[in-house]
This record gives structure tokens, C-alpha cells and sequence, in this order.
């Protein structure tokens, strides 16, 4: 699969502080996507980015996709512990192709109280 | 939403046995299943993609003997590894694509430990 190469590894911070990871490729993707996932469990879709340029929120979450199609990243504002967990981003070349996604190495996000 | 229910949520088995794990798409249809494998602290490694009613394809560098994939309706894809060995221990997901859509929705996942 494409290489999506993701940073930071691992985040540790206080409660309320924000926190910003990104991905990036060097392959064009049609569709990025990111992941929460709980140990144990598996991934949980957060947010989906389907246009060059396309910045979405979900509550305290933010993503952009990046205008050249080859990156991006997610924000977490006013950090919470219940945050904690690994973050995952995830490209896919083609849409409604039946092409699995791409998934970057993750970062693992502690929050203290 | 869409939800994919995965089962068994943990296994553990004897070094040489077999163990299959099953994804069912509820309330939806999904054409497109992949399995994914994951190790601790790594990312998700994708295995294989089942189409219903097709062979699967497989990743390079997964043995489609080893790894038997079956996708016999819409809304049911197995995933039977066989001759079980401990490097075979992994926490395994499954993954459906919403048909008509760019969505994916995965599984819980199958945490295997071959003793």
C-alpha cells in the first residue's frame, strides 16, 4: 500500500492544552479519513475529508485536507483525558472503487488530568 | 449508523489449530470486506479484500492458504486461520465498505493468542 507518513509517534499532554498531528504522502488521495481507536477496540471514523482544501469540524475536532491532495491534519482543541487514545489517519486512492484504505503509524495521545 | 459486529472478541488456541472469525454487516450490505491485522503499538496492515461471491485478493507477503478468506453473502465475511502458530498472534479487524459510498466501518476486532 501507499506509504502515509504520520507525526508525531506519541503526544503527552495536560488536560486542556490542544493538540495538532498531521499526515502526509507522497501520493495523490481522493478521500482522508481520521481514526480514533481504543485499546482493544477497533478504529472509530472521526472525521471524513472528501475535497481538496475541505476543513470540517466535529465539536472540538478539526481537519483539513490538504490542497495538493497530499496531506493532512487533524486538531484537537481544549484537550480532554478521555481523549486519550491512538489517532489514526487513512487515505483512500479511488473513491467507490473497493480500495482499502491506507493507514498512517499513528499517534498515541496521553492526556493527564 | 452502519455497524459491523466481529466475533469472537478474544481467542486463545493451541499451536496448530485452527480458529475462524466472523464479520456481520448489520442493517446494511457490504459487497467489499477487508481484514486487516494489527501488531502492538503498529498500525493496521491490511491482509486482504473479500468481494462476495469472488475469491479474495490477497496483500503480498500473506499466505491465502494460511489465511482463509470467505465471503459467502453481503453480509457475512470469515476469516479462518489455519494451523495456528504463535506469530500468528495479532489483534485482527475486519472492515465493510458502505455500498454507494465512500464509507468504511470496521469491526471491534479479534485480539488471537496461539499458545
Amino acid at each position: 500500500g501507499q506509504q502515509l507518513n504520520q507525526s508525531p509517534q506519541s503526544m503527552f499532554i495536560q488536560e486542556g492544552e490542544d493538540v495538532s498531528m498531521n499526515c502526509t504522502s507522497s501520493s495523490i488521495f481522493n478521500t482522508w479519513l481520521w481514526y480514533k481507536q481504543d485499546p482493544g477496540e477497533g478504529p472509530v471514523l472521526l472525521i471524513a475529508l472528501y475535497k481538496a482544501g475541505e476543513l470540517t469540524s466535529n465539536g472540538r475536532l478539526t481537519a483539513q485536507f490538504g490542497i495538493t491532495r497530499k496531506d493532512s491534519f487533524l486538531n484537537i482543541s481544549a484537550s480532554i483525558p478521555s481523549d486519550v487514545g491512538i489517532y489514526f489517519c487513512a487515505g483512500q486512492l479511488f473513491p467507490n472503487s473497493g480500495y482499502a484504505l491506507n493507514f498512517g503509524k499513528g499517534t498515541s495521545l496521553l492526556v493527564t488530568p | 449508523g452502519a455497524v459491523v459486529s466481529q466475533h469472537p472478541s478474544w481467542v486463545i488456541c493451541k499451536s496448530g489449530t485452527s480458529v475462524k472469525i466472523e464479520c456481520r454487516s448489520l442493517d446494511f450490505q457490504a459487497t467489499t470486506m477487508f481484514w486487516y491485522r494489527q501488531f502492538p503499538k503498529q498500525s493496521l496492515m491490511l491482509m486482504a479484500t473479500s468481494n462476495e461471491g469472488s475469491k479474495a485478493t490477497y496483500e503480498q507477503g500473506v499466505e491465502k492458504d494460511k489465511f482463509l478468506i470467505n465471503h459467502a453473502s453481503l453480509t457475512l465475511s470469515t476469516l479462518t486461520v489455519t494451523s495456528a502458530h504463535p506469530e500468528d498472534s495479532s489483534f485482527y479487524i475486519c472492515s465493510a465498505r458502505l455500498q454507494g459510498s465512500e464509507g468504511y466501518t470496521f469491526g471491534s476486532g479479534t485480539r488471537l493468542t496461539v499458545v
